[in-house]
């Protein structure tokens, strides 16, 4: 069945760079997401690859898809006092679905 | 703003009623997605339509329904509701369909539960 896992907490200060992994079991995925939470709202969409890419870049956002080892990593340049969130990870398989499955979150403290 | 619109905010009931939490989409998309963010389930795809019909199932209990109307927005109601209903209830849309940047999924606010 469809996993996704992400380690719960990360701390970093300000002005360094944040990596946040994620690794997922559906070898099917086509689509890979990551979305951020900020306390008490809803979730944005921050960036997305294909798993037919295995970088993409974006402002300060660097996403790393590595399929044979079915691991995403988002790595955040310059981590802000705004970018304090839980960022989840997500997958979506191939053609034919479209529900995402999400990992647990990612809780990104940033120390000033 | 993700142009996903989701009332009401917040939700104070008691067990065993029955409540409507309401979705109106991004203009344009086709899709509606139901997720359930709880503590110790994390974020669950409940139920998806698609142009006013169902089109995927998720973890959605039998004591929830959801529909989708002529205008695509979409309700999801929950009855004889239990305390560990209480739980923050996104709703998603997406134009489904073609091209990459109509695969995503652009979220609601969401619904704050609280079930007594």
């Amino acid at each position: 069945g469809e996993d996704v896992e992400q380690s719960l907490f990360l701390s970093v200060r300000e002005g360094d760079s944040s990596v946040i992994n994620c690794t997922y079991t559906d070898s099917s995925s086509t689509y890979l997401y990551w979305y951020k939470q900020e306390p008490g709202a809803g979730l944005q969409l921050l960036t997305y690859i294909f798993s037919n890419m295995d970088m993409k870049q974006d402002q300060r956002l660097t996403v790393l898809l590595n399929k044979k080892d079915k691991h995403l990593s988002l790595r955040i340049a310059d981590t802000q006092t705004g970018d304090s969130a839980i960022y989840f990870c997500a997958e979506r398989a191939g053609a034919g679905s479209y529900q995402l499955t999400f990992g647990k979150g990612t809780k990104l403290s940033v120390i000033p | 703003d993700s142009g996903v619109t989701q009332t009401p905010k917040h939700l104070i009931t008691a067990t065993g009623q029955r409540v409507t939490l309401r979705c109106s989409p991004r203009s344009g998309d086709l899709s509606v997605y139901w997720y359930q963010q709880s503590l110790d389930q994390g974020l669950q795809f409940l139920i998806q339509y698609y142009n006013g019909e169902e089109r995927a199932k998720g973890n959605i209990l039998e004591r929830f329904s959801a529909q989708q109307f002529p205008d695509l927005h979409s309700e999801l109601n929950l009855s004889s509701l239990e305390l560990g209903d209480s739980a923050l209830y996104f709703c998603a849309s997406s134009v489904e369909g073609g091209g990459d940047r109509r695969e995503t999924q652009y979220f609601g606010p969401g619904t704050r539960l609280l079930v007594l």
